[in-house]
């Protein structure tokens, strides 16, 4: 199976409520990112991790990881309808802490709030 | 500040046509990627480029693919000979060496007839 395997593929939750998307990996990783993607467009950078980081937060986002377990959360409080779309983890497992490399997708999960 | 751009943003064309796609990255980003995506999975990586050097690339990168990045700044993905299973979003995407978090384009949709 793939690096980057989101959990779960799909979630739908009302306006207002937390959203909580989890990715896991196989390999050891320098950083983990988190992308947006509305339908059919590019993707958006939300927020991005590296190895030595347990938890970062931008906004109303909050992004954990735990590198014993391989994986990562994405947490979004306070959902609005606009937050509709695709989320996408990927990891770097190249190069050094300092040097981005290849990016490795996951399948995503599609989170749809409900006004 | 401008973001990376892509052209063309759609591509249909036949069986057997080459296309190229153009990609502009954020100004002062070093590196520049190329993924592919079909629909309902994540972006798969292609190939990058450090400045003008080509530092890797992908299994999925067959002999009908060629990218270039000839004076470090705007890069070109061909395909020659395309075949319908061709048919995917091609993303770009630039960052800058140190920082590492990738800023991508809107992608370019190919077709293949």
């Amino acid at each position: 199976s793939q690096q980057g395997e989101e959990d779960p593929q799909a979630l739908s939750i009302q306006e207002g409520e937390n959203a909580t998307m989890n990715c896991s990996y196989k390999t050891s990783i320098n950083n983990l990112q988190w992308y947006r993607q509305n339908s059919g467009r590019g993707l958006v950078h939300l927020i991005l991790i590296r190895s030595n980081e347990r938890e970062k937060h931008s906004g109303r986002l909050r992004v954990t990881l735990d590198t014993s377990k391989k994986s990562s959360s994405l947490l979004i409080t306070a959902s609005r309808a606009a937050d509709t779309a695709s989320y996408f983890c990927a990891t770097d497992a190249g190069g050094s802490e300092t040097s981005g490399s290849r990016l490795t997708f996951g399948e995503g999960t599609q989170l749809t709030v409900n006004p | 500040d401008t973001g990376v751009s892509q052209n063309p943003r759609h591509k249909i064309t036949k069986r057997g046509q080459n296309v190229t796609f153009r990609c502009d990255p954020i100004s002062e980003h070093n590196r520049l990627y190329w993924y592919r995506q079909t629909l309902g999975q994540g972006p798969e990586f292609l190939t990058y480029f450090q400045n003008e050097a080509q530092l890797e690339k992908s299994r999925l990168l067959s002999d009908r693919f060629s990218a270039e990045r000839p004076k470090g700044s705007f890069s070109t993905l061909e395909i020659q000979r395309t075949e319908q299973g061709d048919s995917a979003m091609y993303l770009c995407a630039s960052s800058l060496v140190v920082v590492g978090t990738q800023y991508f384009g809107p992608g370019t949709r190919l077709l293949v007839l």
